[in-house]
């Protein structure tokens, strides 16, 4: 079956220091890869997006590239701010007709000033 | 509407009782779905709706739980006889496709079964 591991943290890191969020995959086809980011007291929103190989999704100065051979999309970010404290969630999906995304456990980051 | 809305946000409810949670989708969606939040275990998928019918209800837990969607737009998600491990976040996501865009998620209901 498709699955998806991520680093179960929480992850404390000083504001402007480097972040990475592990995510490895399993899944039977060619998944589309997600990060999504859950701030506290409100609901998922999607982060980035990549939907085949070598692709790299960023936004908000947060980037992922999709990793065939290692089958990984790690999150990082150079500087990280306060703001940025949140759960972070990788997920997959199969290409064509109905699938439903497969999630990861969800990583908790704080960012300290 | 411009995001998808869920309601209520908060619920507490006595052990046994039926609760009834509701979904308004982004207008347009025909896709819907039904994750479970708990604590310490990520996202359970619970259901999908295309259109008015489900044709994934394999997450639901139990006969307890049922889901029903009406004109292609709100989902009611009931959970009769609530039991405390029902307490968690029911969220709620609609999509036109998962491929290109993801979910579009409601801020969830918290769920707490006393």
């Amino acid at each position: 079956g498709n699955s998806v591991t991520q680093m179960e943290g929480p992850v404390t890191l000083s504001e402007e220091a480097f972040l990475t969020i592990n995510c490895t995959y399993t899944a039977t086809g060619y998944p589309s890869l997600f990060w999504y980011v859950q701030y506290p007291g409100e609901g998922l929103q999607l982060l980035l997006k990549a939907t085949k190989a070598d692709d790299k999704g960023s936004n908000k100065g947060f980037e992922a590239t999709y990793r065939k051979e290692t089958t990984s999309f790690h999150l990082e970010k150079g500087s990280v701010q306060v703001s940025d404290s949140a759960v972070y969630f990788c997920a997959l999906i199969l290409s064509g007709g109905y699938q439903k995304v497969t999630f990861g456990i969800g990583t908790k980051l704080q960012v300290i000033p | 509407g411009a995001g998808v809305s869920q309601s209520p946000s908060n619920k507490v409810t006595e052990k046994g009782k039926d609760v009834e949670l509701r979904c308004d989708p982004i207008s347009g969606h025909t896709a819907l779905y039904w994750y479970r939040q708990s604590l310490g275990q990520g996202l359970e998928f619970l259901i999908y709706f295309q259109g008015n019918s489900a044709p994934d209800k394999s997450g639901l837990p139990s006969d307890r739980f049922s889901a029903e969607r009406t004109g292609g737009s709100v989902s009611t998600l009931t959970i009769q006889r609530t039991q405390q491990e029902d307490s968690a976040v029911y969220l709620c996501a609609s999509t036109l496709s998962t491929e290109h865009y993801g979910y579009t998620f409601g801020s969830g209901t918290r769920l707490t079964v006393v």
